[in-house]
């Protein structure tokens, strides 16, 4: 069956520092991928998605994420996390069906 | 473009009653997603009507349905209100590749409705 995994559930980042939010994905077949992030009282906005090809994609907001089959990831990547990054961010994986989204990484970033 | 709208933005129930929610999807697209969030829950995917048909369902209770119109316009209706239904709904346009596969959903601000 298809799932998406985020095994963290928050995280905490000071300004300035990079970070990485994980997403494992399970499906059958080559994968639609994608990141979402929601503000507060938002509905999701996204951020990239990756459908094939380089398996570097690059977003808005200076977010990219990497592709790894081998390991059926799909992390979120940011050099420099601004103060504005305080959301909740999902990752999904789109399928013939349906969309799959998992639990969400809430992020805090400290000034 | 106009981005999904959703009307109403909030909503207060009691249970027992019945809500009907509106989303007006992206203009040309034709597949219409909906889901429920609630905290710790994550999105949970309701269903998703295509050209008027629902191709796919989750798993709710009956209580849970929707249907679309020939505009792309879908609506959702949730019948005998309990308090878990308690919940920001969002809904989801997205237009599909010629493979069949989506291409990105575009939601919408969502409708928090408290069941009191």
């Amino acid at each position: 069956a298809q799932s998406v995994t985020q095994p963290d559930i928050h995280i905490t980042v000071s300004e300035g520092a990079s970070l990485e939010l994980r997403c494992n994905y399970s499906y059958g077949a080559t994968p639609y991928l994608f990141w979402y992030v929601q503000s507060p009282g938002q509905g999701l906005q996204l951020l990239l998605k990756y459908f094939s090809g380089d398996t570097l994609v690059q977003g808005i907001k200076g977010f990219e994420a990497e592709f790894k089959r081998s390991q059926s990831s799909f992390n979120l990547r940011k050099p420099s996390v601004h103060w504005s990054d305080a959301a909740e961010y999902f990752c999904a994986v789109g399928a013939q069906d349906q969309f799959y989204f998992g639990t969400g990484t809430s992020l805090t970033v400290i000034p | 473009k106009a981005g999904v709208t959703q009307t109403p933005r909030y909503l207060i129930k009691t249970r027992g009653q019945q809500v009907t929610l509106s989303c007006s999807p992206i203009s040309g697209h034709r597949s219409v997603s909906w889901y429920q969030q609630t905290p710790g829950q994550g999105l949970q995917f309701l269903f998703e009507y295509f050209s008027e048909t629902q191709r796919n369902k989750g798993n709710f209770p009956g209580r849970f349905s929707g249907r679309q119109f020939s505009n792309s316009r879908s609506e959702m209706n949730v019948s005998t209100l309990e308090l878990g239904d308690s919940a920001l709904y969002l809904c989801a346009s997205s237009q599909f590749s010629l493979a069949g596969l989506p291409n990105e959903q575009y939601f919408g601000p969502g409708t928090r409705l408290t069941v009191t």
